[in-house]
């Protein structure tokens, strides 16, 4: 069964960094695009950026530009999502979803920016 | 800023019809394809309709999809209590060079 499994939930300090991992199942990794997406508390769906791991191309919303960095490591079918300077605003649950589609998704991390 | 705007909330009993409705413009509804997800309470999202009116395998064909120039439409007949969740459309925004998501519907069972 085709699957996303992320990483586990993470608390931060203010100004840190935070990196989540997106490990897929299948050999559907290096084909097509993974997205990140993030929803803060009682709010909605934010894109964030994506990448095509047979490509190592990534593209992200102008909002994150500064901050973001999306890479993937074909060898383990795992993508990564790194977010610096973290501020309070960014407590939110982080997903990881394939294709542009978004056909499947990741279970989910949580990341708490708190100090 | 270009935004997908959704009604906040409808509700319904079980077996009536509810629609959802998604109001973009030019660069993201009216010039590229829709799809809807479903997010039950405390899960990750699901893929409910793709390209306007498609429904993934295993996706009941009680829940329809449409597109009319710059809005969308999301049709759930026979409405149950299993449906009760937030609903988000999607589509590519040539302005943000990427998807924009909806502001989402909650649908409530009454």
């Amino acid at each position: 069964q085709v699957q996303l499994v992320q990483s586990g939930a993470e608390v931060k300090k203010p100004g840190s960094s935070v990196r989540v991992s997106c490990k897929a199942s299948g050999d559907f990794f290096s084909t097509y695009t993974i997205n990140w997406v993030r929803q803060a508390p009682g709010q909605g769906l934010e894109w964030m950026g994506r990448i095509i791991p047979t490509l190592d191309i990534a593209n992200y919303a102008q909002k994150f530009q500064d901050r973001l960095r999306i890479t993937a490591d074909k060898s383990t079918n795992t993508a990564y999502m790194e977010l610096t300077s973290l501020r309070s605003e960014d407590t939110a649950v982080y997903y990881c979803a394939r294709k542009q589609t978004f056909d499947i998704w990741g279970q989910g991390t949580m990341v708490t920016v708190s100090s | 800023q270009s935004v997908l705007t959704q009604t906040p909330s409808t509700s319904g009993t079980p077996g009536q019809r509810v629609t959802i409705s998604c109001s973009g413009n030019s660069s993201n509804i009216g010039n590229n394809t829709v799809n809807w997800y479903q997010q039950l309470p405390g899960t990750a999202p699901k893929l409910l309709i793709y390209r306007n009116n498609q429904r993934p395998s295993g996706v009941p064909d009680r829940f329809s999809g449409s597109k009319s120039g710059a809005s969308a439409s999301l049709a759930i007949n026979g409405l149950q209590s299993d449906d009760e969740a937030d609903y988000y459309c999607a589509a590519w925004d040539d302005s943000l060079n990427g998807p924009r998501f909806g502001t989402g519907t909650k649908v409530t069972v009454l």
